[in-house]
């Protein structure tokens, strides 16, 4: 059974510093990785996916990774700013086609 | 993009009383949707996988008797909480799924007092 876990869960960086979210996954036999960004109360944004055949996927300040062979992916963040304070989420999808979250990394960028 | 619509956004009903929530994908046809739920500071639980023309199939530990869904078009899915109870408030969230990849609603804040 696939488990997603991300470390840590929660974050408070000053303005302008760079950050690496981390996710770890127990099943290396995904179809694909995403990450999602949740604002309080909303719902989900689409930030980056990654198929199993890649190894990264940036836009913008965002860079995110995947290593399946250990089972992890980082989300990089350069110079971060207050309107990137959110709850960052980490999902796999198992080739079921379900997708499984982590608890997400709650983000908090001080001014 | 594709475009999932989640109607409506929040809501308050009554301990006992009956809530619909519709999961519309509007610019493509899903024959699966995924609903989820969200209890706050918490990570999306999946809770059943809805498939067009057949059976919802529910992950374990979720009432199906209590959670009915209905996949009647390939555009439409809906998720009707029954005799709800002030545990049931949670965020429900539906996803589909295209050529290009999963797409998410904006969900629906349920509030049962």
């Amino acid at each position: 059974k696939q488990e997603v876990t991300q470390i840590p869960a929660a974050l408070s960086v000053p303005e302008g510093e760079n950050l690496v979210l981390n996710c770890s996954f127990t099943d290396s036999a995904i179809y694909n990785l995403q990450w999602f960004r949740q604002d309080p109360g909303k719902g989900l944004t689409s930030l980056l996916l990654i198929q199993s055949s890649q190894r990264e996927q940036t836009s913008g300040r965002l860079n995110a990774s995947l290593d399946k062979s250990s089972g992890r992916s980082t989300l990089y963040i350069a110079a971060s700013q207050p309107g990137d304070s959110a709850t960052y989420l980490c999902a796999a999808q198992n080739r079921d086609d379900k997708i499984i979250f982590g608890k997400g990394t709650r983000l908090h960028i001080l001014p | 993009g594709a475009v999932v619509s989640q109607h409506p956004s929040w809501v308050i009903c009554k301990s006992g009383t009956s809530v619909k929530i519709e999961c519309r994908s509007l610019d493509f046809q899903a024959t699966t949707m995924f609903w989820y739920r969200q209890f706050p500071k918490q990570s999306l639980m999946l809770m059943a996988t809805s498939n067009e023309g057949s059976k919802a199939t529910y992950e374990q530990g979720v009432e199906k008797d209590k959670f009915l869904i209905n996949h009647a078009s390939l555009t439409l899915s809906t998720l009707t909480v029954t005799s709800a109870h002030p545990e049931d408030s949670s965020f429900y969230i539906c996803s589909a799924r295209d050529m290009a990849g999963w797409y998410f609603g904006n969900g629906t804040r349920l509030t049962v007092t």
